[in-house]
């Protein structure tokens, strides 16, 4: 059974850092091809990342410069580091893999439940 | 960026009807466009990928179609939980990946 699970999201201040984690079990880690989208509250999905089985990157303009994602296929671990962080940032946090393993073919087959992010003074 | 608009924003129908939703992209995303269904505190499930290719486990009452610019989510007779929000996705154009604002449907 496929389960991706999220962690690591919380209130910070402006400016702040923090770091997300989806831990992935149930199918072949390493060859997928992850994502990570978010969701403001009442508001739609917005993508912000990819990353390749290989380890390619792909960032949406708004986290540009400011997120990094990453993956460490020994722990089956997906990251997302989060650094100058906005008010507009707060959402709730969803990785998604890939739907074809090995592919880049970019739908969503499976999603965990997502960790909300808040950021605030 | 490949953007995507969803109609109608609203969409309200009984249980058994027939639910017709829209999706049509800026330019061409060929028939790599996605649906996905999410209800309230959950995450999205994906109900068709490539236009109209059912995901594993979907039901035989939703259906895709649709190319180029117009696509079309169709919900053959409304079961009580369908009434959800829908959102479609391309990934023909990308970075970024862009999805539409998506569609709620509910209880008339």
């Amino acid at each position: 059974e496929v389960q991706l699970v999220e962690s690591g999201g919380g209130l910070v201040q402006p400016g702040g850092s923090l770091r997300l984690s989806c831990a992935a079990s149930g199918f072949t880690f390493s060859i997928s091809a992850m994502n990570w989208v978010r969701q403001a509250p009442g508001k739609g999905l917005e993508w912000v990342s990819s990353i390749s089985g290989g380890g390619n990157t792909y960032y949406a303009d708004s986290v540009k410069g400011r997120f990094t994602i990453s993956r460490d296929n020994s722990r089956n671990t997906l990251y997302l580091q989060m650094n100058s962080l906005k008010a507009e940032d707060t959402a709730i946090y969803f990785c998604a893999k890939v739907g074809e393993t090995g592919s880049m073919n970019m739908w969503f087959d499976y999603w965990g439940q997502g960790t909300l992010v808040t950021v605030s003074s | 960026e490949v953007v995507l608009t969803q109609s109608p924003a609203t969409l309200s129908l009984s249980p058994g009807e027939r639910a017709t939703l829209s999706c049509r992209a800026s330019q061409s995303v060929s028939r790599y466009l996605a649906w996905y269904q999410q209800k309230p505190g959950q995450a999205p499930r994906l109900l068709i990928y490539d236009a109209s290719n059912r995901a594993t486990g979907i039901p035989a009452r939703f259906s895709g179609s649709g190319s180029g610019t117009d696509f079309t989510l169709t919900i053959s007779s409304l079961e009580p939980e369908d009434f959800a929000v829908y959102y479609c996705q391309q990934r023909s154009t990308w970075p970024p990946l862009t999805f539409g604002p998506g569609t709620k449907v509910d209880v008339k």
